[in-house]
């Protein structure tokens, strides 16, 4: 069973488009997280959720909104897509000073 | 704030050569974690250390944690196809539950 699972793996869109990632995590963990990779292979924080409240939001432009329906879901919506936003997004969940286990990844395109 | 450092950014060996990448967290840190991912993957866990100057070996993987806790390194000795990849360390400050990632060593194998 896949402990941390994303969907779309791909994503192709025109810029100023609006589109959400989806995140699901089965191990009952308290805190999910996005991060968005460029091609230099980065992992920038973006924002984390411990029981549903954020607790991080690392400087990320406010067209980027996280939303987490319950502790196992943390989405993320993109408004008014941008050439820039392009790149690989995880999602992460993560059990207190342990493991850390990443999604698949979103590969998204913005043309 | 914090930061983590890897050094170096690209490393380029033959098969069968030894490889090093180097960790500097700004802060002391709690722990230190190390992740692998594979080209087109995404970073999955390899190891956790814990005491001050502490070594851990995983079969050709040497992980070590320096006496004042800001610094890390992982030694694969005679690399194979297979190591290639970005190693990321990743670090916990005290009484955080977030891990802050290094920039990541891309290490390629040169059959």
């Amino acid at each position: 069973d896949t402990a941390v699972s994303q969907t779309p793996k791909y994503l192709v869109t025109q810029m100023g488009n609006d589109k959400s990632i989806k995140c699901e995590q089965n191990l009952g963990h308290d805190t999910m997280y996005w991060y968005k990779q460029d091609s230099k292979k980065f992992l920038k924080i973006m924002f984390s959720y411990n029981n549903k409240e954020l607790i991080i939001n690392e400087t990320v432009p406010n067209r980027f909104s996280p939303k987490s329906p319950d502790k196992a879901h943390l989405n993320l919506h993109i408004n008014s897509l941008e050439l820039g936003d392009s790149a690989v997004y995880f999602c992460a969940s993560r059990a207190g000073g342990k493991t850390q286990y990443f999604g698949p990844g979103t590969r998204l395109l913005v043309l | 704030g914090q930061q983590v450092m890897q050094i170096p950014q690209y490393q380029h060996v033959q098969e069968g050569e030894d490889f090093t990448t180097y960790c500097n967290s700004s802060t002391t840190l709690s722990n230190i974690q190390w992740y692998k991912q594979r080209p087109g993957g995404h970073p999955v866990f390899l190891i956790q250390l814990v005491k001050s100057g502490e070594v851990k070996k995983q079969k050709r993987l040497t992980f070590q944690f320096g006496e004042a806790k800001k610094n890390s390194s992982l030694h694969i000795t005679a690399t194979q196809t297979t190591d290639v990849g970005t190693y990321f360390c990743a670090g916990d400050q005290t009484g955080a539950n977030n891990l802050f990632f290094g920039t990541g060593t891309r290490l390629t194998v040169i059959p």
